[in-house]
C-alpha cells in the first residue's frame, strides 16, 4: 500500500448501533497514525495519535487499534450518538525525509436518531 | 477565542487576478501549513513553515506563496489565478515541525473557499 486508504467511504446507521471502519497505510517506514473528527462546515479536530504496534487508545465510546506490521488501523464507536455524524479521517506519518502527512479520504459517518 | 482563524471564509473572483488569505494562531504555536482539499475531499499539504524552514510539496505551483510576517501569522497569495485553483484552503498549526520527533497534532483553521470564474 503507498497511500492511505479508508473504508468504507461512507456509512449509514441507527443510534444505538456500535460501528467501525479501516485504514490501511503503508507499514513500511512508520512513525505515527493520527485519526481526526471532521464534522461537516467545520474544521478536523485531533481524536488520537498513535505510535507504538499494538496500541489502543480510547476516548468516551470512541477508541482506536493500530497495527504497524500490518499497515492498519480501525475506529470503533459504540452505541453511535446523532453527534457522532461526521467524517473520521485517518492520517499517516513516515519516517522518511520531512515525516510527510498522507491523509485518507475519510470514512462519513451518518447517525439516524 | 478561536485558536487557528482563517480570513475571508468565501472568496469569490475572477480568473487571472491575485488574490491573498490571511491565517492566524493564537496558539503559541512553531509551525504552521497550508492545506489544499482537492475535489476529491483529500486534504494535501501544499507547505510546512517555521521561524526556519519552509517546506514547500513540490507539486504546488509557484504562483502560489506563503508570507509569515510573524510566528502566529501564515498568510497564503496566489497569483494570476486559475480555475483549477476553486477549492478549500485550510490552515493548521502545530506545536512540533513536521520533521520533529513530537505527535505532531495538527491544529486546524475553519477553510476558505476559493471560488475562481
Amino acid at each position: 500500500i503507498l497511500n492511505v486508504e479508508q473504508s468504507p467511504q461512507s456509512l449509514h446507521v441507527q443510534e444505538g448501533d456500535s460501528t467501525n471502519f479501516t485504514c490501511s497505510f503503508p507499514s513500511s517506514n512508520f512513525y505515527a497514525l493520527h485519526w481526526y473528527r471532521w464534522e461537516t462546515a467545520k474544521s478536523p479536530e485531533a481524536l488520537f495519535v498513535m505510535t507504538l504496534n499494538g496500541d489502543e487508545k480510547k476516548k468516551g465510546r470512541i477508541s482506536a487499534t493500530l497495527n504497524t506490521k500490518e499497515g492498519y488501523s480501525y475506529l470503533y464507536i459504540k452505541g453511535s450518538q446523532p453527534e457522532d455524524s461526521a467524517t473520521y479521517l485517518c492520517v499517516s506519518r513516515g519516517d522518511t525525509g520531512r515525516r510527510a502527512l498522507t491523509f485518507g479520504s475519510g470514512t462519513r459517518l451518518q447517525v439516524q436518531p | 477565542d478561536t485558536a487557528v482563524s482563517q480570513t475571508p471564509k468565501y472568496l469569490v473572483t475572477q480568473m487571472g487576478n491575485d488574490k491573498s488569505i490571511k491565517c492566524e494562531q493564537n496558539l503559541g504555536h512553531d509551525t504552521m501549513y497550508w492545506y489544499k482539499q482537492d475535489s476529491k475531499k483529500f486534504l494535501k499539504i501544499m507547505f510546512s513553515y517555521n521561524n526556519k524552514e519552509l517546506i514547500i510539496n513540490e507539486t504546488v505551483p509557484n504562483r502560489f506563496s506563503p508570507k509569515s510576517p510573524d510566528k502566529a501569522h501564515l498568510n497564503l497569495h496566489i497569483n494570476s489565478l486559475e480555475l483549477g485553483d476553486s477549492a478549500v484552503y485550510f490552515c493548521a498549526s502545530s506545536q512540533e515541525p513536521l520533521d520533529g520527533p513530537g505527535n505532531n497534532e495538527q491544529f486546524f483553521g475553519p477553510g476558505t473557499r476559493l471560488t475562481v470564474l
